[in-house]
């Protein structure tokens, strides 16, 4: 079975540009989860969905982000315009109600560079 | 509010040692608890879990026990390869409603196992 697919796997891009992640979830699932790795922050929770549907978006940084769930099997997360204090880990993962709750299933993750 | 304090790291090992990482929790109602483990390159995946107090998770010979009088869920392996190399994040969910997939993480400890 596919897992969680990233993409793209690498981005480098200058600052002021906009950057878009894309995010295919496990079929099935229905709770889908952007995170942003860093070495000083560590893991940070930036928003989530059930079914579609934004439920905390609490942990967006600021109005350069923002993130979209159009249908069960989509998502992305777009920084416009990007700093270079963006530059992180970006992962994505989802989980199914009818799995072990709390089990999620992280994507491989997209390492984004803003020059 | 809910939080995972892990101890800090790195930790290094020679192959064939005893293995302990803390992991202590903060937590309104009462959590799950988790174990993850991220290999390099690659995004998080669940090692072992534990859903009330006194359970053991165990996995690839890695034990926890959720210990609700001190808090606690400490990672303990008997004797480490060189594969075990990685970070670990130990993580709670305070489930039920919308949610039931969102984990606290802690910051993450680096395993480094030498032959």
């Amino acid at each position: 079975d596919a897992g969680v697919i990233q993409s793209p796997r690498h981005e480098v891009t200058e600052m002021g540009q906009e950057v878009t992640l894309r995010c295919k979830p496990i079929s099935g699932h229905n709770s889908l989860f952007w995170y942003r790795q860093t070495m000083m922050r560590g893991l940070e929770l930036l928003i989530y969905f059930n079914n579609n549907v934004p439920i905390d978006d609490s942990g967006m940084p600021e109005d350069r982000f923002s993130a979209k769930m159009p249908n069960a099997s989509f998502s992305t997360l777009k920084i416009q315009p990007s700093e270079p204090r963006d530059s992180a880990v970006y992962f994505c993962a989802s989980s199914s109600r009818r799995g072990i709750t709390g089990e999620l299933f992280f994507g491989e993750g997209s390492r984004l560079t803003v020059l | 509010g809910n939080s995972v304090t892990q101890m800090e790291g790195p930790v290094t090992l020679s192959e064939e040692a005893f293995l302990t990482i803390n992991c202590t929790y903060t937590a309104t109602g009462y959590p799950s608890l988790f174990w993850y483990v991220q290999y390099p390159g690659e995004g998080l995946q669940l090692l072992l879990k534990a859903t009330k107090a006194d359970d053991k998770g165990s996995n690839k010979g890695f034990e926890a026990t959720y210990r609700k009088e001190t808090t606690s869920f400490h990672l303990e392996k008997g004797s480490v390869q060189v594969s075990d190399s990685a970070v670990y994040f130990c993580a709670l969910n305070v489930g039920g409603g919308t949610s039931y997939g969102k984990l606290t993480f802690g910051q993450g400890t680096i395993l480094t196992v030498h032959p």
